[in-house]
C-alpha cells in the first residue's frame, strides 16, 4: 500500500511561518487531510480536502498541494501551536493511511 | 452536537480478543459518513484499522484483516471493534472518529488497552 513521508520535526520561532511537507504517491489523485494532536488530546482535524479548513480553525493554518506533496502552513505561530502534525489520505481502494507525523517545536 | 464515546476492558490478555464499541450521539451510523477505528501505540503515531460505511461495509488495514472485525449495532447507533490474537504489540490507545470525504472531523476521547499477562 502507500506510505505518506513527513519529517520527524519542525522548529520554529514564535511568529514565524511552519512549513510540513506530506509525500506520496496518493498525492494528488486522492486528497489530504491534516490532524493536529496535543499532548493527552485526541487528534483534530485542521485542513480537509487539501486546502479547506474547519471553521473553528484558524487562518493562520493553510493547506497546498503540488504534484506528490502536499504542505501545512502556519503562518504567525504561537505557543499553543506546538503539538504533533499528521497528514492522511487514501488509496484508490478506500485504505486510508496515515503519515508518521511531524512534531512542531517552538522554540 | 456528534459526540463519539469508545468503551471497553483496559486490559486484555495475550492471544485473547480486545472487544471495544463506540456509542455516537447527534448522527446515524446508517448516514452517508463512515466510522473509523484508529489506534496509537505508546509513544508512536496514528494507526487507522478499518471503518464501517454504508450500513455495515467495512474496510480494513491490510496488515490487520486477519484478525479485525468492525461490525455495526444499529438499534443502539454504536458500532464495534474486535481484534483477535492480541499481542503486546496491540497496546494502544484506540479511537473513534467520524470520517467522510470532509476528513475524521470528529473522534471520541480515546480508550487505552494494556495488552499484558
Amino acid at each position: 500500500s502507500s506510505e505518506l513521508t513527513q519529517p520527524p520535526s519542525v522548529s520554529v520561532s514564535p511568529g514565524q511561518t511552519a512549513t510540513i511537507t506530506c509525500s506520496g504517491d496518493a498525492f494528488p489523485k486522492q486528497y489530504a487531510y491534516w490532524y493536529q494532536q496535543k499532548p493527552g488530546q485526541a487528534p483534530m482535524l485542521i485542513i480537509y480536502k487539501d486546502a479547506e479548513r474547519p471553521s473553528r480553525i484558524p487562518e493562520r493554518f493553510s493547506g497546498s498541494s503540488s504534484g506528490t506533496t502536499v504542505t501545512l502552513t502556519i503562518r504567525g505561530v504561537q505557543a499553543e501551536d506546538e503539538a504533533d502534525y499528521y497528514c492522511q489520505s487514501a488509496d484508490s481502494t478506500s485504505i486510508v493511511m496515515f503519515g508518521g507525523g511531524t512534531k512542531l517545536t517552538v522554540l | 452536537q456528534v459526540q463519539l464515546r469508545e468503551s471497553g476492558p483496559a486490559l486484555v490478555k495475550p492471544s485473547g480478543t480486545l472487544s471495544l464499541t463506540c456509542a455516537v450521539s447527534g448522527d446515524s451510523i446508517r448516514s452517508s459518513n463512515w466510522y473509523c477505528w484508529v489506534r496509537q501505540a505508546p509513544g508512536k503515531g496514528l494507526e487507522w484499522i478499518g471503518q464501517i460505511y454504508n450500513s455495515g461495509r467495512t474496510t480494513y488495514h491490510p496488515s490487520l484483516k486477519s484478525r479485525v472485525i468492525i461490525s455495526p449495532d444499529n438499534s443502539k447507533n454504536q458500532f464495534s471493534l474486535k481484534v483477535s490474537a492480541v499481542t503486546v504489540a496491540d497496546t494502544a490507545v484506540y479511537y473513534c472518529a467520524r470520517g467522510g470525504i470532509n476528513g475524521m472531523d470528529v473522534w471520541g476521547q480515546g480508550t487505552s488497552v494494556t495488552v499484558s499477562s
